[in-house]
């Protein structure tokens, strides 16, 4: 079945590093991608998206490109900041239709340091 | 306005006692979902009702029976209360047929259960 594979964390930065967050996943057809990101004690919220291959989803200085010659969809930063200090969850999702399903990555915690 | 509103926030219970969680979306969303995250982070689906039908249904126990009274509201019912089901769980909405299918979280209801 569909599923999502990311790296474990944490992942402890100092404030303004580079964030890497990989994200690889495995799936038929051709799925949404997508990066929630869940701040402590909150609900998810959706960070960034990509509908089809090449698409590069970017929020808040976030990117993250779909590649589907190595189904990745790797989650970058180039200077963090304490206040992105989070659980970043990649997840997948199918384009639309009523069966929309998302299947979650287990989740990364980023811990920025100032 | 909340956009997806749980209530309560919290709830602490005595295993074998029966407990509801209330979720409501005022964005006019078509289909709601019930997540369930663990203590490791770990997020899963478990219903999804779409116009008031039922579409997911993974893999849970059948003491866990949601309702939706409208397309607005998804309420979930615990019977028996167990020890394992202490965990956040998330109510979420979306439109279906959407590119992209963004899901809208709300912010959980912590359950413990003593």
């Amino acid at each position: 079945g569909d599923s999502v594979t990311q790296m474990e964390g944490p992942v402890t930065l100092s404030e303004e590093a580079f964030l890497t967050i990989n994200c690889t996943y495995t799936a038929t057809g051709y799925p949404s991608l997508f990066w929630y990101v869940q701040y402590p004690g909150e609900g998810l919220q959706l960070l960034l998206k990509a509908t089809k291959a090449d698409d590069k989803g970017s929020n808040k200085g976030f990117e993250a490109t779909y590649r589907k010659e190595t189904t990745s969809f790797h989650l970058e930063k180039g200077s963090v900041q304490v206040s992105d200090s989070a659980v970043y969850f990649c997840a997948l999702g199918p384009r639309g239709g009523a069966t929309n399903k998302l299947i979650f990555g287990t989740g990364t915690l980023l811990a920025v340091q100032p | 306005d909340t956009a997806v509103s749980q209530t309560p926030k919290y709830l602490v219970t005595q295993m074998g006692n029966d407990k509801s969680i209330k979720c409501e979306q005022n964005l006019g969303h078509d289909t709601m979902y019930w997540y369930k995250q663990d203590s490791k982070k770990f997020l899963k689906i478990m219903f999804s009702y779409n116009n008031k039908e039922l579409i997911i249904n993974e893999t849970v126990p059948n003491r866990f029976s949601p309702k939706s009274p409208d397309k607005a509201h998804l309420n979930l019912h615990i019977n028996s209360l167990e020890l394992g089901d202490s965990a956040v769980y998330f109510c979420a909405s979306s439109h279906s047929g959407t590119s992209g299918n963004i899901q809208y979280f709300g912010a959980g209801t912590r359950l413990s259960v003593l």
